[in-house]
């Protein structure tokens, strides 16, 4: 079967560095989203990995691991604005070119004073 | 540019009634899911179209639920005799696959359609 892990929930301080991270086990493997989803808001896409390494985008990073089925998602100096959902998703591949995201459940990311 | 647009907003019906909702996808984009999103919940997968393939109705939970694309654009998600477990925030997003080399793809999301069983 197809099984996306994350934690529930994190805490952290505004300006300090957080990291949040995803396990997968998944067939047909096609790449790795990160997205952020603010309360009552669709989810916006954050970032993309196939390849094993760091992809860095401004304050936020994400790094995966083919080999462990291991990906996190680095968010630096962090903001007030920063508190939201973050939703690890696979794309998995099938036979006849289809393909679909397959969410983990999210991790609700609280940034305090 | 629009990006991906839904309606309604908001659905409020009673337990067995059938409801419609719509997608509007961004122009030229040539793939389009439907996703259902629990209060709390991540999302779950609930059908796919690419252009004019047969779409992947995989994660449709049951024969109540169906989806059309007209045109390569337009979809409508029909839920027929509505359960209250259907409650749930229906989102819609949409891709184009650019024909690169690892290509992302990235799906954009609609604000969704609360809709509420009574």
């Amino acid at each position: 079967g197809q099984n996306i892990d994350q934690p529930t929930e994190m805490t952290a301080t505004e300006g300090a560095i957080v990291q949040i991270n995803c396990t997968y086990q998944t067939s047909g493997f096609n790449g790795l989203f990160w997205y952020q989803q603010h309360a009552g808001e669709a989810p916006t896409f954050l970032s993309y990995n196939v390849l094993d390494g760091l992809e860095e985008k401004g304050r936020f990073s994400s790094f995966l691991s083919r080999s462990k089925g291991y990906s996190y998602l680095l968010l630096k100096e962090l903001q007030m604005k920063d508190s939201a959902s973050y939703l690890c998703a696979v794309r998995v591949v099938f036979s006849g070119g289809y393909n679909k995201l397959i969410f983990g459940a999210g991790t609700r990311l609280a940034v305090h004073p | 540019g629009a990006g991906v647009s839904q309606s309604p907003s908001n659905k409020v019906t009673e337990k067995g009634k059938d409801v419609e909702l719509r997608c509007d996808p961004i122009s030229g984009h040539t793939a389009l899911y439907w996703y259902r999103q629990s209060l709390g919940q991540g999302l779950e997968f609930l059908i796919y179209f690419q252009g004019n393939s047969a779409p992947d109705k995989s994660g449709l939970p049951s024969d109540r639920f169906s989806a059309e694309r007209t045109g390569g654009s337009v979809s409508t998600l029909t839920i027929q005799r509505t359960q209250q477990e259907d409650s749930a925030v229906y989102l819609c997003a949409s891709s184009f696959r650019r024909g690169v080399p690892r290509d992302s793809s990235e799906q954009y999301f609609g604000p969704g359609t609360r809709l509420t069983v009574t």
